[in-house]
């Protein structure tokens, strides 16, 4: 069975601060993918950014890059030049991958709130 | 145009009631996904559907079926509902075939039962 950890319920940073949330998990499999997903008030589940377990290079999207390290079973995300948009509920999943149509399993979450 | 659409958004309801929440996605995507979030923003998956095969089934009691007509809908009926019913419920698909695994959801329906 897969686990992910958050361990930050809660985050506050100012404005243009950059701000990193934290994620660990555990697989047994080989070949798996790590989501971060927003969550605004609105409850809109959406992608944020996205990362290959076999790709050794980190993914980077605008604003959003990520820190995997496999070995340690990590992976953070990285806001920079943090904006009020910003400010959500922020989950980390991961899934089985290999064509499997197991769901994604979810960290509890971090509510990241950026202040003006 | 709405990739993963769900109807209706809010939904409040008595006890004992029978209950129907509607998806439907336009990406072509060959699984659908049901997902519960609870009151503590906690999710999890509850059904998957591919091809009309139910897939996984987590330990989600049998009031709750998934009901798919063809592969663009995945419906969920909720038997006898009980105030532990109430909580966010969430549509999502993905596509198998070359996967990423990626699952884009939809926007929710807010399960009130009273």
């Amino acid at each position: 069975a897969q686990t992910v950890t958050q361990s930050q319920p809660e985050m506050s940073v100012q404005e243009a601060e950059t701000v990193t949330l934290s994620c660990t998990y555990d697989t047994s499999e080989n070949n798996y993918y790590l989501f971060w997903y927003k969550q605004p008030p609105s409850r809109q589940m959406i992608l944020v950014i996205r990362q290959e377990a076999y790709k050794q290079q980190n993914a980077t999207e605008n604003r959003f890059s990520v820190n995997f390290q496999k070995a340690a079973k990590s992976f953070s995300l990285k806001i920079s030049d943090s904006q009020l948009g910003d400010t959500a509920m922020y989950f980390c999943a991961t899934s089985q991958g290999g064509g499997g149509a197991d769901g994604l399993t979810f960290g509890k979450g971090t509510h990241l709130i950026i202040q003006p | 145009d709405t990739a993963v659409s769900q109807t209706p958004k809010y939904l409040v309801t008595q006890m004992g009631n029978d209950k129907s929440i509607k998806c439907e996605q336009n990406l072509g995507h060959d699984t659908m996904y049901w997902y519960k979030q609870d009151s503590k923003k906690f999710l999890k998956i509850m059904f998957s559907y591919n091809n009309k095969e139910l897939i996984i089934n987590e330990t989600v009691p049998n009031r709750f079926s998934p009901k798919s007509p063809d592969k663009a809908h995945l419906n969920l009926h909720i038997n006898s509902l009980e105030l532990g019913d109430s909580a966010v419920y969430f549509c999502a698909s993905s596509q198998l075939a070359g996967s990423t695994d990626t699952q884009y959801f939809g926007p929710g329906t807010r399960l009130t039962v009273l």
